[in-house]
């Protein structure tokens, strides 16, 4: 079965504190993002890696950084938390391309930042 | 730019209804659309996969077709249970170049069965 796993389901952090959140895909995956969710906005992608060590901005990056130093690991860092990057943070994983190829998610985390 | 969009934002019906949801997309030129649904507070759950060249796609007693030309897919849910309440999403695979390896998502649709 398909899988992937979030470091943490909720998190509650200060202003200015380095922040990471980490996610395992035990599916050999290649490809692994990183978004948030916000009511009303929807999911917003901040940034995928297409390989180890590949990465490439989504649509939100600022802010955040990411690193993929194994394939199946992918980590968002928030450098200095602030108050609006409280949200839920959601990671998912697909193969390499290819028509049909499910992208899975993990469970979230509820990142609150004080 | 790609643009999905989901109505309605919220539907409420009685156990044992057979529903459709929708989901509209502006840009046809795609890979495939997938749904998923998901539980308050949780991640998203994969429901079915469409590629562009299929037309139907079948999961027990879920049906979701696609119809690329005109930007439209349905999830059908038969005999629904409470245990469907769930937010639905429905997001699309670009085709086109630029278009990465990103999904498009819909802002879903709500779903309340009541007993």
């Amino acid at each position: 079965d398909v899988k992937v796993t979030q470091s943490s389901r909720y998190l509650v952090k200060r202003t200015g504190e380095k922040v990471f959140l980490e996610c395992v895909q035990d599916m050999d995956h290649e490809n692994m993002f990183w978004y948030r969710q916000d009511p009303g906005l929807g999911l917003r992608l901040i940034y995928f890696s297409y390989d180890v060590k590949m990465k490439e901005k989504g649509d939100i990056p600022e802010g955040y950084s990411v690193s993929r130093e194994k394939k199946e690991r992918f980590s968002l860092i928030l450098e200095s938390a602030s108050t609006n990057q409280t949200s839920m943070y959601l990671c998912a994983s697909r193969r390499r391309e290819g028509v049909y190829n499910e992208q899975f998610f993990g469970p979230g985390t509820r990142l609150t930042v004080l | 730019k790609q643009e999905v969009t989901q109505i309605p934002a919220a539907l409420s019906v009685p156990e044992g209804e057979n529903l459709v949801l929708n989901c509209s997309f502006t840009d046809s030129a795609i890979y495939n659309l997938q749904w998923f649904r998901q539980d308050p507070g949780k991640g998203l759950t994969s429901l079915l996969l469409i590629q562009s060249s299929q037309r139907e796609q079948t999961s027990g007693r879920l049906n979701a077709s696609l119809d690329k030309s005109s930007g439209r897919s349905t999830l059908y849910i038969a005999a629904s249970q409470p245990g469907d309440s769930a937010t639905y999403l429905c997001a699309v695979k670009n085709a086109r170049t630029g278009g990465g390896n990103k999904l498009t998502f819909g802002t879903g649709t709500q779903l309340k069965v009541e007993l």
